[in-house]
C-alpha cells in the first residue's frame, strides 16, 4: 500500500482558497487518490478522487503531480462548515482492498 | 434516498454490560465495515463483511462481535471482553463489483460511554 503523509492541521481565512497537501512518494501506477472528510462527531464524507488528471466536482478539486507522488485538495472559497479533518486515502481502485483512515488534516477555517 | 443508518445515535452502557450498536444499509452494498475512532485519532477497523453470512477480523477485533444474516444489516456487539469500550464507531458500506465506484458511504456514528 503507498502510504500518505500530510501535515496535522492547517488553518484558513473564511472565503479564501483552502489548499490541503498529501504526499504519497511510493503510490502504484494503477492507484488512485481519495479525498474524505470528517466533520465533528459524524461519519466521513467523500469528497473526491483521481488517477493522475486533475478532477473537479462540486465540493473541490484534486490537483495530482505530473509524478503522481503528490496532491492538492483544493476548497475555493472556504466557509465555515469546512472546518473538519481531511483524509487522502490511497488505494487501487478495482481492488476490494480496505481503505485505511489515518490521523488526517484537521482544517480550520477561521472568520 | 438510500442511505446508511446508525442507532442509537448517544449510547451509555454499565461497565460489565455486552451491548449491540446498530447498523441498516438500502444501498443494496455488498460488504459492510466497522470502524472505531478515539478522539483525535483516525478509524480503525473492527470487522468487516464481504457478503452475507461471512465475515473477517480487522486490526483490533478482540472484545467484539459481528453478524452478517441479512444484505442490510451489520449489528456489532461490544462484549464486556473489550477493556476499553468508550469511543466513537462508525459503521460503512461499499460496492465491491467490477467497474463500480467503490468508495465508502459512511453511516452517522454511534457515541458509546461505558460508565
Amino acid at each position: 500500500d503507498a502510504k500518505t503523509t500530510h501535515p496535522p492541521s492547517m488553518d484558513c481565512a473564511e472565503g479564501r482558497a483552502a489548499n490541503l497537501p498529501c504526499n504519497h512518494s511510493t503510490i502504484s501506477g494503477n492507484e488512485y487518490v481519495y479525498w474524505y472528510r470528517q466533520i465533528h462527531s459524524q461519519g466521513p464524507q467523500y469528497i473526491i478522487h483521481g488517477l493522475k488528471n486533475n478532477e473537479t466536482n462540486e465540493m473541490a478539486s484534486l490537483i495530482i503531480t505530473e509524478d503522481r507522488k503528490s496532491s492538492t485538495l483544493i476548497l475555493p472559497h472556504a466557509t465555515l462548515r469546512d472546518t473538519a479533518v481531511y483524509y487522502c486515502i490511497v488505494r487501487v481502485y478495482n481492488y476490494g482492498q480496505n481503505f485505511v483512515f489515518g490521523p488526517g488534516t484537521r482544517l480550520s477555517v477561521l472568520p | 434516498d438510500g442511505g446508511i443508518t446508525q442507532s442509537p445515535k448517544y449510547l451509555f452502557r454499565k461497565e460489565g454490560q455486552n451491548v449491540t450498536l446498530s447498523c441498516e444499509q438500502n444501498l443494496n452494498h455488498d460488504a459492510m465495515y466497522w470502524y472505531r475512532q478515539d478522539p483525535g485519532q483516525g478509524l480503525r477497523l473492527i470487522y468487516y463483511s464481504q457478503i452475507v453470512n461471512d465475515f473477517q477480523k480487522g486490526d483490533i477485533a478482540e472484545g467484539y462481535s459481528v453478524s452478517r444474516e441479512k444484505k442490510e444489516s451489520f449489528p456489532l456487539t461490544v462484549t464486556s471482553a473489550q477493556k476499553n469500550p468508550t469511543a466513537f464507531y462508525l459503521c460503512a458500506s461499499r460496492k465491491t463489483e467490477q467497474g463500480s465506484f467503490r468508495g465508502y458511504t459512511f453511516g452517522s456514528g454511534t457515541r458509546l460511554t461505558v460508565v
